[in-house]
């Protein structure tokens, strides 16, 4: 079984600023990892994935994410935010090769301030 | 392309009717379908997966069943609602092996 925590409940941080969303996981096998937002009253919409390959992501509007398998996190970052970026984030984990139902994290709100 | 369509996306229910929503997912054949539950602050709870017509897998007893009668639709019932029903159903589709496609949402509220 695999397991998420997002360290974060809320993260309020002001336009401009950078911003790291934090992300642990816990798994006895391989997994895909992934990043979704989710503006209110919406459904989720994935930000970025790891499936393979190279441990860094991105996503099209400036979102980050390194995989990193020593220490079990998979933290969202941005240089730069926007105050359209205010939304929930959530964290989900995957096991690879098997069959896929996602655990999610408790997600982080993002609170971008003018 | 693929697309997820999930109705109502708002409903108010009184306690001890019963409920229906519907999923249904255009584009693809043979997705893994999932029903989800979001309270706020405690994230995603699921609720039903299923992976083919006919096959539901249960997460968490509940007041809640599922049934999946054609390859992409994915209804949600209850024969009688309970207060601790309402909150924010998500309805969800993957292919095999990656990430998941989220419907808009029902907002419900039991009264």
């Amino acid at each position: 079984a695999q397991s998420v925590t997002q360290l974060d409940s809320q993260v309020p941080v002001f336009e401009e600023a950078p911003v790291e969303l934090r992300c642990n996981y816990s798994s006895s096998v391989s997994v895909y990892l992934f990043w979704y937002v989710q503006y209110p009253n919406q459904g989720l919409q994935l930000l970025l994935k790891y499936l393979s390959g190279s441990t860094l992501v991105e996503s099209i509007n400036g979102f980050e994410a390194e995989f990193n398998k020593s220490q079990t996190s998979f933290h969202l970052r941005k240089p730069s935010v926007h105050i359209s970026d205010t939304a929930e984030y959530f964290c989900a984990v995957s096991a690879s090769g098997g069959s896929y139902i996602p655990t999610f994290g408790r997600g982080t709100s993002l609170i971008v301030h003018p | 392309s693929q697309t997820i369509h999930q109705w109502p996306a708002t409903l108010v229910q009184p306690v001890g009717s019963p409920l229906s929503l519907e999923c249904t997912v255009e584009g693809t054949s043979n997705p893994n379908l999932y029903w989800y539950r979001q309270a706020a602050g405690r994230g995603l709870q699921l609720l039903f997966y299923s992976v083919g017509i006919g096959q539901i897998s249960s997460e968490v007893p509940q007041n809640l069943s599922a049934s999946r009668p054609q390859d992409r639709q994915f209804i949600l019932s209850s024969k009688k609602l309970l207060l601790s029903d309402s909150g924010f159903y998500l309805c969800a589709w993957s292919p095999q092996y990656t990430e998941a496609f989220f419907g808009q949402g029902t907002r419900l509220t039991v009264v």
